[in-house]
């Protein structure tokens, strides 16, 4: 089955500095990688997605990359703000149904 | 809309127990999932349903059961629970499993201890 590994687990920035976590999947069938943001208490959230026809997708402060030949993708959060500060997941999906693989999360830690 | 739902929010159990877990969509979702959570191992997923009356195994399904028997509704049961269930588990749910409809929205969780 499909292994996904991420990387760092901690991540500590100053406010106004970019942040990059990065991510490597195993199953070469996958096709779809979404990012999912959660905050202390909540559930995980969806903040931006690429699919394996896309190299990078920029949604304002936020994008995304993706090497289908090396396997890997990762966020970019720029500008980072206090409000950024959560647990950040990456995950693929296989490419026949929806079963998502999720990489072990970033603690991302924004200080003003 | 209040979107995913789950019922309870935080559960005590002792060994050997058994219980539960109701999770409830309004967005008329064909896909439901149940994860758990643990910390620094992501979420894994147990069980899904692509469609009422459907379940299907995931990547840690021994020791859970699941049920759909309204396509809004999606139960996950732990017959004798054992305290390796300790954890978080969460359910989510999608329109279906392929192309711009496969985004999964995730409940506020339910926090699980077993004693």
């Amino acid at each position: 089955g499909e292994n996904v590994e991420q990387h760092p687990s901690t991540l500590s920035v100053q406010e106004g500095d970019s942040a990059v976590i990065k991510c490597t999947y195993s199953d070469s069938a996958s096709n779809y990688f979404p990012w999912y943001k959660q905050e202390l208490g909540k559930g995980p959230q969806l903040i931006i997605d690429i699919r394996s026809n896309v190299g990078e997708k920029k949604d304002q402060r936020i994008a995304v990359t993706l090497n289908k030949t090396a396997k890997h993708f990762s966020l970019h959060i720029t500008e980072t703000q206090p409000e950024d500060s959560a647990v950040y997941f990456c995950a693929a999906s296989e490419a026949a149904g929806n079963k998502l693989t999720f990489g072990g999360g970033t603690r991302v830690l924004v200080k003003p | 809309n209040a979107g995913v739902t789950q019922t309870p929010k935080f559960r005590v159990l002792k060994t050997g127990q058994s219980m539960t877990l109701l999770c409830a969509q309004d967005m008329n979702h064909e896909y439901m999932y149940w994860y758990r959570q643990d910390p620094g191992m992501g979420l894994r997923l147990i069980h899904y349903s692509v469609g009422e009356g459907t379940t299907a195994k995931g990547e840690v399904p021994d020791g859970y059961n699941v049920s759909r028997l309204k396509k809004q509704n999606f139960l996950l049961g732990l017959e004798s629970a054992a305290p390796s269930q300790t954890s978080v588990y969460f359910c989510a749910s999608s329109y279906s499993g392929r192309g711009v409809r496969e985004t999964q929205y995730f409940g506020p969780g339910t926090r699980l201890l077993v004693l």
